[in-house]
C-alpha cells in the first residue's frame, strides 16, 4: 500500500498562473483534507471531504478549488495563484471523520513569484 | 474564536532530559485532542489521542499526555528525550461536530548532546 501520495512534490508558479495539486490515497479512507502550512501558523485547513461527492471549506479556502469524484483522489485547484499562496501543503485522510488518525501525504512545497 | 495555544515555539532540552509541552484550547464541548509529530522535511504522525476515558493517555515513542479539563490543557510529557525527537510538535482539537481539526502553532524541539 502507497497510502497518501501527493505530487508534485516541488513546484513554482508565476503569479496568476493555475495548476493542480494531487492527492491520492489507496486506503479505502472516507474523510480527505488539505492543508497549508505556513511558518509559526501550525496547519491551516483549506478544504476538506467526507466522501465522494461532498466537499466542504475549511478555514482558508479563498483561491483553492477542490472536487471528489472518487474515494481515492481529492485535487486541490490553484486558481489563479498569488505570492501569498506560497507553502507547503499537506493532503490528509482518514477512516471516516476528522477526529480519527489522520493520515498526512509528505507535501508539496510551492512558491508563487 | 477557537483557538488551541502552544506557549512554547522553541524548546531545548539535554538528551536524557524531561519534556514537556504544553497546549491549551478554547473550546467548551468535550474535544478530542491530539499531539502530532512533524520530523524534518517530513509530513505529520499520530503521537496520541484523548477522547474520553482515563484522562492519561499513552502514545507511541514513550510519549503521555494528560488531559485537565478545569485547566483546558493537553500536555505533552517524556521522561526521558532521545536525540530523535528533535522535530515539531503539533496539539491539535477536533469536533465531531464541526468535521475540521483546528493546529496549534507548533513547538519546534531542539535536543542538545
Amino acid at each position: 500500500n502507497a497510502g497518501v501520495t501527493q505530487t508534485p512534490k516541488f513546484q513554482v508558479l508565476k503569479t496568476g498562473q493555475s495548476m493542480t495539486l494531487q492527492c491520492a490515497q489507496d486506503m479505502n479512507h472516507e474523510y480527505m483534507s488539505w492543508y497549508r502550512q505556513d511558518p509559526g501558523m501550525g496547519l491551516r485547513l483549506i478544504h476538506y471531504s467526507v466522501g465522494a461527492g461532498i466537499t466542504d471549506q475549511g478555514e482558508v479556502p479563498n483561491g483553492y478549488n477542490v472536487s471528489r469524484s472518487t474515494t481515492e483522489d481529492f485535487p486541490l485547484r490553484l486558481l489563479s495563484a498569488a505570492p501569498s499562496q506560497t507553502s507547503v501543503y499537506f493532503c490528509a485522510t482518514s477512516q471516516r471523520e476528522s477526529t480519527d488518525t489522520q493520515y498526512f501525504g509528505p507535501g508539496t512545497r510551492l512558491t508563487v513569484l | 474564536a477557537q483557538s488551541v495555544t502552544q506557549p512554547d515555539i522553541h524548546i531545548t532540552v539535554s538528551e536524557g532530559a524531561s519534556l514537556e509541552l504544553r497546549c491549551n484550547y478554547s473550546y467548551g464541548a468535550t474535544p478530542y485532542l491530539f499531539w502530532y509529530v512533524q520530523s524534518p522535511g517530513q509530513g505529520l504522525q499520530l503521537l496520541l489521542k484523548y477522547f474520553s476515558g482515563d484522562t492519561l493517555v499513552q502514545g507511541i515513542k514513550g510519549f503521555e499526555a494528560e488531559f485537565k479539563r478545569s485547566q483546558s490543557s493537553f500536555n505533552l510529557r517524556k521522561p526521558s528525550v532521545h536525540w530523535s525527537d528533535a522535530a515539531e510538535y503539533f496539539c491539535v482539537y477536533g469536533s465531531s461536530n464541526t468535521g475540521k481539526l483546528i493546529f496549534g502553532q507548533g513547538t519546534t524541539l531542539q535536543v542538545k548532546p
